[in-house]
């Protein structure tokens, strides 16, 4: 059973550009959520996917936004960055939009010049 | 909105020690889930409380969701080298977002 994958580990952008990050969830699993963890903090809720819909969403502006695919991998997308949202940004899957234990990935270690 | 506060902040010990550490919210949980975190890492899942008053463990860890549903608590018997690592709790509602603490930062002294 493969666990949670995200690509990639490590990404440099500078203010204002777009990134796009992945993530392939747990075998069996069929929602993806997103959090962003800013240095010394706890994870931060971004949204969630649930069979392709976003399924709940936390406190981010519109320019955070995402995708689930059939095979239920999930892309992050975040356009014009902004210094602060230099952080680790974690996928977690589970194997149901209510279910509350989820599975973290590595996460993606963003820096945003 | 909902938020959780962890305590202590960060804890230095000495191997074999036992630890205690400790979650509070203004807010009623129907979950309780504490998760560790090592360096560059993502979080990993130690332990899901799904009733209150229920007492989990998983080996050298034991955890308790509080009566009043607001609280839990983690406690690490025996402590060793690779206890080391930050530790989260989070907070989960049916229909609604996961809650996460701060963490507690906990190092281990041989």
């Amino acid at each position: 059973e493969t666990g949670v994958t995200q690509s990639p580990t490590h990404l440099i952008k500078t203010r204002g550009q777009q990134v796009t990050l992945r993530c392939s969830s747990q075998s069996g699993h069929n929602t993806v959520s997103w959090y962003q963890q800013a240095l010394g903090q706890g994870p931060q809720f971004i949204f969630q996917y649930y069979r392709e819909e976003e399924n709940g969403r936390g406190n981010f502006p519109p320019r955070f936004s995402g995708l689930q695919f059939p095979n239920y991998s999930s892309e992050l997308n975040v356009n014009a960055l902004e210094l602060n949202d230099s952080a680790l940004y974690l996928c977690a899957s589970s194997p149901g939009q209510d279910v509350p234990t989820q599975y973290f990935g590595p996460g993606t270690r963003l820096t945003v010049l | 909105g909902q938020q959780l506060n962890q305590s202590p902040q960060s804890m230095f010990i000495q191997e074999g020690e036992d630890v205690s550490m400790n979650c509070t919210s203004s807010s009623i949980f129907n979950t309780w889930l504490w998760y560790k975190q090592d360096p560059g890492e993502g979080p990993v899942l130690l332990i899901a409380l799904y009733k209150a008053g229920e007492l989990t463990s998983n080996g050298r860890l034991t955890a308790q969701f509080g009566i009043t549903r607001k609280d839990s608590f983690l406690n690490i018997s025996a402590s060793i080298p690779s206890d080391v690592g930050i530790y989260f709790c989070a907070g989960h509602n049916y229909g609604q977002n996961f809650v996460f603490g701060p963490g507690t930062r906990l190092s281990v002294l041989p």
